[in-house]
This record gives structure tokens, sequence and C-alpha cells, in this order.
């Protein structure tokens, strides 16, 4: 069964400081991982792709990464702001079908405090 | 740009009553979807319209109906609704085939609550 976990659950840090947020996955055949963020109350918003051959991609400071070899992905935050108080969903897309063919998890919820 | 826009945003509903949710996309995408969001679990596919004219079942699909009325709007509909249907209902759109990045675009959720 494909799946996709999140880790940590929750995280609460200090503004300015910087954080990861992992994702593991057991989806297969893979075909991209999407990280998205749901403010409270809001619909999830993409904030970046990771295909196969990516490795790396940075979107202002969201920065994450894929090693398909283990089937890990992370986001790093680099000095957070009180905006990034959130949940971020990993969304893993199994090649061959359209948004049927997607496993999230579960989300790790975020909170930036002064 | 309205996006995905869904409607109620809000609902309180008894045992057995019944309901619509709407839901309309503006970006001119084939596919669209119904998802539900529970406490501690992932985002969970209830029914998707691949085209304009189809419909199919996902993972949670009893007790829902759907209808692909044209390209731009999608509903979900709930006949005789129960406490297990409490839960935050999502509506999104993706582009597929040209122009596809695979990037599903979400409405704001409609807040689902069965007393």
């Amino acid at each position: 069964k494909n799946q996709v976990e999140q880790s940590p659950q929750s995280l609460i840090i200090l503004e300015g400081k910087n954080c990861t947020l992992q994702c593991n996955y057991t989806v297969s055949p893979f075909s991209n991982l999407r990280w998205y963020k749901q403010d409270t109350g809001r619909g999830p918003v993409s904030l970046t792709i990771m295909t196969f051959s990516e490795n790396t991609k940075s979107n202002g400071r969201y920065t994450a990464t894929l090693d398909a070899d283990t089937k890990q992905s992370s986001l790093h935050i680099t000095a957070s702001q009180l905006s990034d108080s959130a949940s971020y969903i990993c969304v893993v897309s199994g090649r061959g079908g359209g948004g049927n063919k997607l496993t999230f998890g579960t989300g790790t919820q975020l909170k930036v405090e002064l | 740009n309205a996006g995905v826009t869904q409607t109620p945003k809000f609902q309180v509903l008894k045992t057995g009553q019944s309901m619509t949710l709407q839901c309309a996309q503006d970006m001119n995408h084939n596919s669209m979807y119904w998802y539900r969001q529970d406490p501690g679990m992932g985002l969970r596919l209830i029914y998707y319209s691949a085209s304009e004219g189809t419909t199919d079942k996902g993972e949670v699909p009893n007790g829902y109906n759907v209808s692909r009325l044209n390209k731009r709007e999608f509903s979900l509909r709930l006949e005789s609704a129960a406490p297990s249907q409490t839960s935050v209902y999502f509506c999104a759109s993706r582009a597929t085939g040209t122009g596809d990045t695979g990037e599903l675009f979400f409405g704001e959720g409609s807040r689902l609550t069965v007393l």
C-alpha cells in the first residue's frame, strides 16, 4: 500500500530560527513529490515540486530536497517568520495516473512564536 | 482571480438531512476533485472527475454522490447526512494534459457539522 509519513507531527520554533520537516514515502512507481502549505482555515497551496531527477530546489526561504533512492524528502525553512505558521503537507504522485494516484501525508503543524 | 470557489463555507445539518456542496473553477481545468480532511488524517479522495462528463469513485465514496455539471462546476451531494460525515471538504482542480504540472488548486474548504 502506498504511504506517506511525515515527521514531526508538530513543531514549535522561535521566529528567526530554521527548521526541517521530513517526508518518507513508499509510493511506487514514483512520479513526483510536492510540498503544500496549508494556512489555518484555508486550502493547501503548492510550495514546490520535486521530480525523480531533482535533488534540491529552493523557493525563497523554503528549500526542498529529495533522495529517490531512500524515498525521503525534506523541507527546510530558513529564518522562520510568524507567517510560516501552518500545516505542511507532503503529497506523492504515482506514475501513470491523474489526481487519483496522489498519496497525502498527514502534515506537520508548524508554529512560529516570538 | 477567483481560482476555485466553494459554497457554502460552513453548514450544520441534522442526521438524515441532505445537502449539496458547490464548486466552480475558472482556470479551464479538465480535472476536478472532492476531498475530505479530518484531524490526524491526510486528505482523502471522495470522488473525482477526469474530464467533463466523467466521474469516478475515490478512496471514501460511500454516502456521497457527485455531478460534473459542466467543465467549470463539480458538486458533491450528501443524500442522508451522518455524524461520520462531519469534516472539512475541499474541492480541487488540475489542468491535466497540455500544461499539466501536476499541481492541485484547492478551494477554501467547506466545514460541515452533522448533529
